[in-house]
């Protein structure tokens, strides 16, 4: 069974210092991963996806995950942090068949504050 | 502009009250789905559609109907809501599945009394 695990629910940094997100999957098969982020109020928006190409992964805003099939990890991370950035992150990962489906498996969340 | 929108955005109701979330899309996308968000528990999604006329359950389909007649809107019933569906719904289109972006309306939330 495909399952994604979030590791931190809140993860606080200050601004211009880097930000981590980290993310555990499991899949019996090659997972298709992604990172949505959700600002307040607002719908989700794809920052990145994994499609088993390259496994550093270049996203919107300055993020970038490194998939690693060794450890089971989609870590989000970013030079440096914004004010903007604040908001919830989720990964992702596409369950196999989901081609038919649109389906997707997410994980719990983690919100990330910004500190001035 | 190329976006997914529902509506209301807000609705307070009462237990028993039959209610319609609208969701449609402009993006002739074929893959349509209605997720659920609760705090600590991220998306889940509640049924989805492949095409018009096509629709299946998702992890939570208990309480709520859907329909898709035209390809562009994909409503969400609930035809007798009770407290334990109050929640955050989002409406979502996708063009070719699973592993393409999935493009998400601004969100409903809902409050059963």
């Amino acid at each position: 069974a495909q399952s994604v695990t979030q590791l931190d629910s809140h993860v606080s940094v200050s601004e211009g210092t880097p930000v981590l997100l980290r993310c555990n999957y499991s899949s019996s098969y090659s997972p298709s991963l992604f990172w949505y982020v959700q600002h307040p109020n607002k719908g989700l928006q794809l920052l990145l996806k994994y499609t088993s190409a390259a496994t550093l992964v270049k996203g919107i805003n300055g993020f970038e995950a490194e998939f690693k099939k060794s450890e089971t990890s989609f870590h989000l991370t970013k030079p440096s942090a914004h004010m903007s950035d604040a908001a919830e992150y989720f990964c992702v990962v596409s369950v196999p068949g989901s081609s038919n489906t649109g389906k997707l498996i997410f994980g719990q969340g983690t919100t990330l504050q910004v500190k001035p | 502009e190329a976006q997914v929108t529902q509506n209301p955005r807000y609705l307070i109701t009462v237990t028993g009250k039959k209610l319609t979330v609208t969701c449609s899309q402009n993006m002739n996308h074929e893959y349509m789905s209605w997720y659920r968000q609760d705090p600590g528990l991220g998306l889940r999604q509640i049924y989805y559609s492949m095409n018009v006329e096509v629709t299946d359950k998702g992890d939570v389909p208990e309480g709520y109907k859907v329909s898709r007649k035209e390809k562009r809107n994909f409503p969400l019933i609930l035809e007798s809501p009770s407290p334990n569906q109050t929640s955050l719904y989002f409406c979502a289109s996708t063009k070719t599945g699973g592993w393409s972006e999935q493009y998400f309306g601004p969100g409903t939330r809902l409050t059963v009394t």
